[in-house]
């Protein structure tokens, strides 16, 4: 049971390349999320799934894509990188229910020159 | 419109001082709680949560948390720090949309 896994662990990309993060879980959870966390700011959430085939803007999508592949898997694209977009990205899930906490990927540190 | 504050940006303790970390909350209905610890280079951890009965709630690693809705905090707590403690520390509240919404985090420095 690996939790919430995510790809890569470390990033960087030149203004203006694209690329996408992976995130899967193995919990059988409905909703999935990713986050971006800067200093001072704590974790900001870009968009988030509540279920298969649906997505939600979270407080900063701008910038980003998101496709909910199936149940296990939530990858967020940056169409074309800029370095405002450096930070550390995190996935979670989590299972719904009202007392359901979320599980965090161990993150991946994106660097954009 | 939910939001978390956690005043603190910084706390420093000595080793097996006792600790409290604030939380306030803005919430219109019951509110489901937590606290997270991050790691440095890691990802979140649960500590604890709440989210109906009894108002202290236990964790891992010795943490408990008060929920008092007249003030609408959840202050975590520890009675005695460790060194292996310092780390930053998350509040989130969730609501019936399954939506977490952040404190900004109080960083953890243990002096030995």
């Amino acid at each position: 049971n690996a939790g919430v896994t995510q790809t890569p662990k470390f990033q960087v990309l030149k203004t203006g390349q694209s690329m996408t993060l992976q995130c899967a879980q193995d919990m059988n959870h409905n909703s999935m999320y990713w986050y971006r966390q800067d200093p001072g700011m704590g974790l900001r959430l870009i968009y988030y799934s509540a279920s298969e085939g649906t997505t939600d803007k979270g407080e900063v999508p701008n910038g980003y894509n998101v496709s909910r592949l199936n149940k296990r898997e939530f990858s967020l694209r940056l169409e074309s990188a800029a370095p405002s977009q450096t930070s550390v990205y995190f996935c979670a899930s989590s299972g719904g229910s009202h007392d359901n906490e979320q599980f965090f990927g161990p993150g991946t540190r994106l660097t954009v020159l | 419109a939910q939001s978390v504050t956690q005043p603190d940006i910084h706390i420093t303790v000595s080793e097996g001082a006792s600790l409290e970390l604030r939380c306030n909350y803005s919430y219109g209905a019951t509110p489901y709680l937590f606290w997270y610890v991050q790691s440095p280079g890691q990802g979140l951890q649960l500590l604890l949560k709440y989210f109906s009965g009894d108002t202290l709630v236990q964790g891992i690693k010795g943490f408990e948390a008060e929920f008092k809705r007249s003030q609408s905090s959840f202050n975590l707590r520890k009675p005695s720090v460790h060194w292996s403690d310092a780390a930053e520390y998350f509040c989130a509240v969730r609501n019936t949309g399954n939506q977490f919404y952040f404190g900004t985090g109080t960083s953890l420095t243990v002096i030995p």
